[in-house]
C-alpha cells in the first residue's frame, strides 16, 4: 500500500511569513493526525482528525496554527505569522479508526523539517 | 501531568549482544504501550503494541513487555544488529477511541560491529 504522503519535504522562511504544510493519509484511513517533533525530543501532537471532524486539538496553538482536513482524506496545516521557536518537523500519521478496546498502529509520513529564521 | 521518560543519553553496545531499553511513564494508566523505530530524516515506524492485561509480546528479534505497577516497559533486542541503530520512541494510549497517543523522546541506540 501507498504510505503517507507529505510535502514539501524542507521550508525555510523568516519569522511572521507564513507556511502551509500539506498531508495525503493512507486509503482507508480515518483518523489523521499531526505531530510537532523539535530537534531531540519526541513526537507532539497538534491536532488529530477523525474523518472531516476534531477529534483534539488541545495542544494546537490556535492563534496562530490551524488544520482543516478536507472531505475527510488530504490535510492541511498552516502556520500564520511563523515564530522562531515553530522550527521542527512536521510529521502526519494515519491509522484506521480507533475504537474502544482496540487501537491500531499509527504510519507517519516522512514530515517537513521547517527551518525559521 | 502525564510522563514519559526514556533514556536520555545514547546506548551503545556491541553488535550480537542485547539491547535494553526503558520507557517509564507517571500520571497515566495506559491500556496500550507501543514502540516506534525512527531513523534520521524519516518519520518512525511502528514495531510492537502490548496491552495492560499482556505481560510481554516478541516478534522475531524483538521483545516488550510491560509492567503496570512499576509503570515501565522494557524494549529488548536479542542478536543486535548495525542495522538496529536508530532511535525508538514508545508511546502510549488510553482505553477510550478519543485518547491522544502521547510519545517519549526517545532513546538513540547505536550498534558497533
Amino acid at each position: 500500500e501507498a504510505g503517507v504522503a507529505q510535502s514539501p519535504r524542507y521550508k525555510i522562511i523568516e519569522k511572521r511569513q507564513s507556511v502551509a504544510f500539506w498531508c495525503n493519509p493512507i486509503s482507508g484511513h480515518a483518523t489523521l493526525y499531526w505531530y510537532q517533533q523539535i530537534l531531540g525530543q519526541g513526537p507532539k501532537l497538534l491536532i488529530q482528525f477523525q474523518n472531516n471532524g476534531v477529534v483534539d486539538d488541545s495542544q494546537l496553538p490556535k492563534d496562530r496554527f490551524s488544520a482543516e482536513r478536507l472531505k475527510g482524506v488530504d490535510s492541511t496545516l498552516k502556520i500564520q505569522p511563523a515564530k522562531l521557536e515553530d522550527s521542527a518537523v512536521y510529521l502526519c500519521a494515519s491509522s484506521l479508526l480507533p475504537r474502544t478496546g482496540k487501537r491500531s498502529p499509527l504510519h507517519f509520513g516522512n514530515g517537513t523539517r521547517l527551518t525559521v529564521t | 501531568s502525564q510522563k514519559i521518560e526514556q533514556n536520555s543519553e545514547a546506548l551503545n553496545i556491541q553488535e550480537g549482544k542485547t539491547a535494553t531499553l526503558t520507557c517509564n511513564y507517571t500520571n497515566y494508566s495506559p491500556a496500550y504501550l507501543q514502540w516506534y523505530r525512527q531513523d534520521p530524516g524519516r518519520g518512525p515506524v511502528f514495531l510492537l503494541l502490548i496491552r495492560e492485561n499482556e505481560k510481554e509480546k516478541r516478534k522475531e528479534r524483538l521483545k516488550v513487555t510491560f509492567d503496570t505497577t512499576l509503570k515501565q516497559s522494557l524494549f529488548h533486542i536479542t542478536a543486535s544488529q548495525p542495522a538496529d541503530s536508530a532511535t525508538y520512541l514508545c508511546a502510549l494510549a488510553g482505553y477510550s477511541s478519543a485518547s491522544k497517543i502521547i510519545f517519549g523522546s526517545g532513546t538513540r541506540l547505536s550498534i558497533r560491529p
